[in-house]
């Protein structure tokens, strides 16, 4: 089976312009997550779904993040305008289940605003 | 409010040798998981091990075992046989199902960084 997939690996994009990262979560898997890794915050969540549906988003940042998931098989988050503190790498995760399932991350998008 | 606590930024370990890399946690709600997880320098997040709170038995899954301590809150990873390929970055990290708005977030500690010496 194909892990989670995650498109493009690196961005590099200057302040103030539209960034789209994409997500392919496991086949199966009812739960995608969203989460950004930096030096200064560590490992955060975004936002959540469950089938779907957008369950807490309460760590997204501001309204300038948006995440969509509008089949089974695909999400996307959305920085517009990015900024260059969004610098990061953003993980997607796929997991059966929330509380007693494994989280399987994807390769994680590295984005460099500039 | 839940919390997970590694205390040990960075270690060292021998080849061969066994490692523990220490992890406490802190929640209210009875039902929770944890979890292992591995970050090498390629960045990639691997799954390692998993323990539920109502497991009576350590999880393990071949050179990985974790230490579960209930009552002292703790969830420590050993690694037996260290080999170099474990030198990596590791996060410990909490699942809860607790109806709050945490339900099904991991919450992931600072992670520590562990180099294995030839």
């Amino acid at each position: 089976d194909a892990g989670v997939i995650q498109s493009p690996r690196h961005e590099v994009t200057e302040m103030g312009q539209e960034v789209t990262l994409r997500c392919k979560p496991i086949s199966g898997h009812d739960y995608l997550f969203w989460y950004r890794q930096t030096m200064m915050r560590g490992l955060e969540l975004l936002i959540y779904f469950n089938n779907n549906v957008p369950i807490d988003d309460s760590g997204m940042p501001e309204d300038r993040f948006s995440a969509k998931m509008p089949n089974a098989s695909f999400s996307t988050l959305k920085i517009q305008p990015s900024e260059p503190r969004d610098s990061a790498v953003y993980f997607c995760a796929s997991s059966r289940g929330t509380v007693y399932n494994e989280q399987f991350f994807g390769p994680g998008t590295r984005l460099t605003v500039l | 409010a839940q919390k997970i606590t590694q205390t040990q930024p960075g270690m060292f370990v021998q080849e061969k040798e066994a490692v523990t890399l220490d992890c406490t946690y802190d929640t209210s709600d009875p039902s929770y998981g944890l979890f292992w997880y591995k970050q090498p320098s390629s960045g990639e997040m691997i799954f390692l091990i998993y323990q539920g709170s109502y497991d009576q038995q350590n999880a393990t899954e071949g050179r990985y075992s974790l230490n579960f301590q209930k009552a002292r809150k703790s969830a420590n990873l050993v690694i037996s046989a260290s080999q170099l390929g474990d030198s990596a970055m590791y996060f410990c990290a909490m699942s809860t199902l607790g109806g709050s708005s945490n339900t099904g977030k991991l919450i992931f500690g600072q992670g520590t960084t562990l180099q294995v010496k030839p």
